[in-house]
């Protein structure tokens, strides 16, 4: 699986909208881009995914680049429920593997 | 309704005991897994049964043994616990053809080893 970067830590207010950066310079072709998240003493969550388009959900926005080299989740209005470690996995859709990095940890400001 | 549960959601017990977390899915999956979450917060893979068959099988003590009755129960043994084996772990389940979006969690087993 290509590995990703993502940064350690970053802060949001509340209302406002949050940007996830996560680079995967050496994504495969057939690799898809995934996002989930941990909230605290929780499982981890799906939110979203996607492989070549910009994708939208009731959650979140994927914004991936046109070299696939690197995408944004956006979280279009933050809530304090937002706050929470959130992971980007890139991988073969098919896999069963999924392997979770360090993540971002969100933390959302009133 | 629960999709994926796990029991029990706490567990503390003596170095050297044998224990066992229990793992239910009512998804309808066909493919179960198992993570360790230790207190790093990283998760790591550790097990997963495809159809009561085990399909990945990454670098665990033998100590810890996977048992899946059937496709909506996988159940995780640990014989002679020791102290780092306390972790948070955590099953999950996934819908062969769906990738990693058909993955759900369960909320977490907590080992405590003392």
């Amino acid at each position: 699986d290509a590995k990703t970067t993502q940064p350690p830590s970053m802060d949001c207010a509340e209302g406002r909208a949050a940007n996830l950066p996560c680079n995967h310079s050496t994504i495969s072709g057939n690799e898809y881009v995934y996002w989930y998240r941990q909230i605290h003493s929780q499982g981890p969550q799906y939110i979203i995914h996607g492989l070549k388009n910009n994708e939208t959900n009731e959650m979140a926005s994927l914004i991936i680049t046109e070299d696939r080299k690197s995408s944004t989740l956006i979280l279009p209005h933050a809530t304090l429920r937002d706050t929470a470690v959130y992971y980007c996995i890139v991988r073969v859709g098919g896999d069963y593997k999924l392997s979770f990095g360090a993540g971002t940890t969100v933390t959302v400001r009133a | 309704d629960t999709a994926v549960s796990q029991t029990p959601k706490y567990l503390v017990t003596q170095m050297g005991n044998d224990k066992s977390i229990k793992c239910e899915q009512n998804l309808g999956h066909d493919t179960m897994y198992w993570y360790k979450q230790d207190s790093k917060k990283f998760l790591k893979i550790m097990f997963s049964y495809n159809n009561k068959e085990l399909i990945i099988n990454e670098t665990v003590p033998n100590r810890f043994s996977p048992k899946s009755p059937d496709k909506a129960h996988l159940n995780l043994h640990i014989n002679s616990l020791e102290l780092g084996d306390s972790a948070v772990y955590f099953c999950a389940s996934s819908q062969e053809g769906q990738g990693a979006v058909g993955y759900t969690f369960g909320s977490g087993t907590r080992l405590t080893v003392v």
